[in-house]
Parts: C-alpha cells; sequence; structure tokens
C-alpha cells in the first residue's frame, strides 16, 4: 500500500535551516509527483509546492519562494524539502503528499530561541 | 490565487442529522474540488474528488454536489467518528488553495 513516511519533530533557532524529509513506499516513486502542505491554527492550510520525483523540476507558491526548497533522492524513493532563514512564523506542522489521496504523517516544526 | 471561502466555521449537530458544509470558490474550477476530513494529530483523509466522486472506503452517508462556483459536502446520518475537522480545496489551478476549514461537534 501506498505510505509517505516522514521524518521527526524539529526544534530549531531563527536564522537556522531544517530538512524534513518524505520517504515514500508501496508505488513506483518516480510516477507521482510530491507536494508539500503547510498547516498552522492561525492560517490553516497553504500549499508550498511540488517537486516533479522523474525530472526533479519544481513549482513553488509564490509565497514560500526563497522559504522552500524541494528536493528529491530517486535512489532512495525520498523527497525532501528543506526550510530556511526560520522565523517563530515557519512554526507548523509540515505535510508531503501525493495528491489527492495520500498524505504524510505530518512533521512538526519548531522555531524558538 | 483562487480563494475558497469556507462556511461555517463550526457546527454542532446530533447522531443521526444530516449537515452540509459549504465551499465558495473565486472563479471557476470546473469540479476541481476535494473535500478532506481531519481528526486531531491525524494528516487529512480524502473524502470526495471531482466535487462528487466518493474516495474508495468512504462511507456513502458523505456526498458532494456543486451549484456553479458553490460547493457542497454533506454528511447524512451523522456517526460519532465523524466529529472533526473538513476542507475543501481546489485543484483546477496553481497554487493549490485551501478551505479555512470547518469543525464538526458532535452532540
Amino acid at each position: 500500500q501506498v505510505q509517505l513516511q516522514q521524518s521527526g519533530a524539529e526544534l530549531a533557532k531563527p536564522g537556522s535551516s531544517v530538512k524534513i524529509s518524505c520517504k515514500a513506499s508501496g508505488y513506483t516513486f518516480t510516477s507521482y509527483d510530491i507536494s508539500w502542505i503547510k498547516q498552522t491554527t492561525g492560517q490553516g492550510l497553504e500549499y508550498i509546492g511540488y517537486i516533479n520525483t522523474g525530472s526533479g523540476g519544481t513549482y513553488y507558491n509564490e509565497k514560500f519562494k526563497g522559504k522552500a526548497t524541494l528536493t528529491v533522492d530517486k535512489s532512495s524513493s525520498t523527497a525532501f524539502m528543506q526550510l530556511s532563514s526560520l522565523t517563530p512564523e515557519d512554526t507548523a506542522v509540515y505535510y508531503c503528499a501525493r495528491f489527492l489521496a495520500y498524505w504524510g504523517q505530518g512533521t512538526l516544526v519548531t522555531v524558538s530561541s | 490565487d483562487i480563494q475558497m471561502t469556507q462556511s461555517p466555521a463550526s457546527l454542532s449537530a446530533s447522531l443521526g442529522e444530516t449537515v452540509s458544509i459549504e465551499c465558495l470558490a473565486s472563479e471557476d474550477i470546473y469540479s476541481n474540488l476535494a473535500w478532506y476530513q481531519q481528526k486531531p494529530g491525524k494528516s487529512p483523509q480524502l473524502l470526495i474528488y471531482y466535487a462528487s466522486s466518493l474516495q474508495d472506503g468512504v462511507p456513502s452517508r458523505f456526498s458532494g454536489s456543486e451549484s456553479g462556483t458553490q460547493y457542497s459536502l454533506e454528511i447524512n446520518s451523522l456517526q460519532p467518528e465523524d466529529e472533526g475537522d473538513y476542507f475543501c480545496q481546489q485543484s483546477y489551478k496553481f497554487p493549490l488553495t485551501f478551505g479555512s476549514g470547518t469543525k464538526l461537534e458532535i452532540k
């Protein structure tokens, strides 16, 4: 069965970066894009962007350009999202998803000094 | 960006009742609308796709409909396990956008 397993929670300091992973299993990894979504209590769900797992091509929501960087390692069927120059506003649960039906379990990123 | 205006923000209903949740798109999204349920601490689960298609394994008491740019999720015969948050999402145009969510409480 299709599964997306995300890396664990992160506690990061303002100004630093974090890299979240999303390991896919149960299907041909390079046949589907992986999307990333941010969820906060205040802003709800926001679409960050997606990566074409075959070509490595990316799309970023304008709001997240310069904040998020999406990459992929085909050899391990894993997608990554790096968040840079972290601020407290980046504190959120981040999901990877193979739209529409398959979502990872979420990764909590907390930005605090 | 396409705005998805979801209502109500919350509702409380009794077991066995029928409830409806609405999403209004700021422009035509040509039925590219999905509904999700989310329980606390869990990821969203797809209920309905393409406005009215029921995802495999989802009970038939969930249904979706559309009228112009207004989309609705109806839940019949409410069960205790239906308590949670519900979101709509348009996939017609990037960036994909979500409704603000509806918190459903079962009395």
